[in-house]
């Protein structure tokens, strides 16, 4: 069975300071992990994955994950936030006995304050 | 990069009546596309997985004679709300994995159905 636990369900950070999103993860395979971003009524759109080769995982607008086994994390971080990085996050995770299923945590809303 | 469509973006109908919405893999074909369901504020839920050709596999919990999936060619999937009712109102986003791509997908726009 697969879990993703992302801690804290509202982050916010003001422009220009890091940001870090947390996420945990349960998996009995070897987990293929991801970060998706939501913007309002809109579909997802995926920041960056993990798939089992460098454990730090560079995405798109700055974004970089790294895969901690020991620790059972994926935290998202970015060095500087953007007022556009505000939007939802979603951790989620796959392996590869599960058909492409993804199971999502629950979210985190970024809110950015200038 | 691959694009998955959702038609329609936004819908209401009335409490009793059946609902369609569509999902295409526009410039790739996908034998297996996911439904999701998310409520406001919320996660997204694995409803079900379409398989072309054959019959959905649905997830725990969901009801399979309420929402009718379809997977009629390699790029299109239809989802059917049936007898729909106010607590079936939600976000509906379906995704399609990427050949080759370890279990990447891309997820349609989403459609935003309301029940009145």
């Amino acid at each position: 069975a697969q879990s993703v636990t992302q801690l804290g369900s509202h982050v916010s950070v003001s422009e220009g300071a890091l940001v870090l999103l947390r996420c945990n993860y349960s998996s009995s395979v070897p987990p293929y992990l991801f970060w998706y971003v939501q913007y309002p009524n809109q579909g997802l759109q995926l920041l960056l994955k993990y798939t089992s080769a460098a454990t730090l995982v560079k995405g798109i607008n700055g974004f970089e994950a790294e895969f901690k086994k020991s620790e059972t994390s994926f935290h998202l971080t970015k060095p500087s936030a953007h007022m556009s990085d505000a939007a939802e996050y979603f951790c989620a995770v796959s392996g590869y006995n599960q058909g492409g299923k993804l199971i999502f945590g629950q979210g985190t809303e970024l809110s950015v304050k200038p | 990069g691959a694009v998955v469509s959702q038609h329609p973006s936004r819908v209401i109908c009335k409490s009793g009546t059946s609902v369609k919405i569509e999902c295409r893999s526009l410039d790739f074909q996908a034998t297996t596309m996911f439904w999701y369901r998310q409520f406001p504020k919320q996660s997204l839920m694995l409803m079900a997985t379409s398989n072309e050709g054959s019959k959905a596999t649905y997830e725990q919990g969901v009801e399979k004679d309420k929402f009718l999936i379809n997977h009629a060619s390699l790029t299109l999937s239809t989802l059917t709300v049936t007898s729909a009712h106010p607590e079936d109102s939600s976000f509906y986003i379906c995704s399609a994995p990427v050949s080759g791509g370890a279990y990447e997908q891309y997820f349609g726009p989403g459609t935003r159905l309301t029940v009145t």
